[in-house]
């Protein structure tokens, strides 16, 4: 079955520590995403990508990097992490020939930085 | 720029009851509009869309009509059951594969 998949799900660090959250979906989709579930501001989009090696600026980029390295594979890449980037992550994909966009989503990975 | 307003962060109903979530659209021409639902642990899941002016989406139970007029596209349902309690986000899609949703509303039903 088609789906996207995080890992980890959970992730405790220390600020300034570095962390990597991995996303792999098998819709074949191009495009994948990922976005920060925060109370009050419901999902804001990070950074997205529409194939391998190809990475897009979204709307709370700060602090944040991100890699595609494949077609089923995007990270996102925390290097100085801080405790405001404690929130719940989600990758998502959609697929080019969807002119609408519809997004797919993983379950999340949650992030404590303490 | 482009965003969404949905103006009730929680909302408490009785089994049975009518639902009504409120979302408004700030985009210029034609954007696709979702409605997306999350369960605790989830993510959110595509709920249904709808592209076009007076067009209506529907899935479960659920609807909601493309207003472009008042530049609505609220969720309802007839008869909620307890099952529904989930979070649902209201999201605008522009082009260019950039989505963005709404800050979400609470709905909990009790039995």
């Amino acid at each position: 079955e088609a789906a996207v998949t995080q890992s980890p799900r959970n992730k405790v660090t220390v600020t300034g520590g570095n962390v990597t959250l991995s996303c792999r979906q098998t819709n074949s989709h191009n495009y994948m995403y990922w976005y920060r579930q925060d109370t009050g501001h419901g999902l804001r989009l990070i950074h997205y990508s529409y194939g391998a090696g190809n990475l897009q600026i979204g709307d709370v980029p700060d602090g944040y990097k991100a890699t595609r390295t494949t077609q089923e594979d995007f990270f996102l890449l925390l290097e100085l992490a801080s405790p405001s980037q404690t929130s719940l992550y989600f990758c998502a994909s959609s697929d080019a020939r969807d002119s609408q966009n519809t997004l797919y989503f993983g379950a999340g990975t949650r992030l404590s930085v303490l | 720029g482009d965003s969404v307003t949905q103006t009730e962060g929680q909302v408490a109903l009785s089994e049975e009851d009518f639902l009504t979530i409120h979302c408004n659209y700030s985009a210029s021409g034609y954007p696709a509009l979702f409605w997306y639902v999350q369960y605790p642990g989830e993510g959110p899941q595509f709920l249904f869309r709808a592209s076009r002016d007076k067009e209506k989406g529907s899935s479960r139970g659920f609807e909601a009509t493309y207003d472009k007029g008042t530049t609505s596209f609220h969720l309802r349902k007839a008869s909620v059951q307890e099952s529904d309690s989930a979070v649902y986000y209201c999201a605008l899609g522009t082009g260019g594969y950039k989505v963005v949703f709404g800050s979400g509303t609470r709905l909990l039903v009790s039995p």
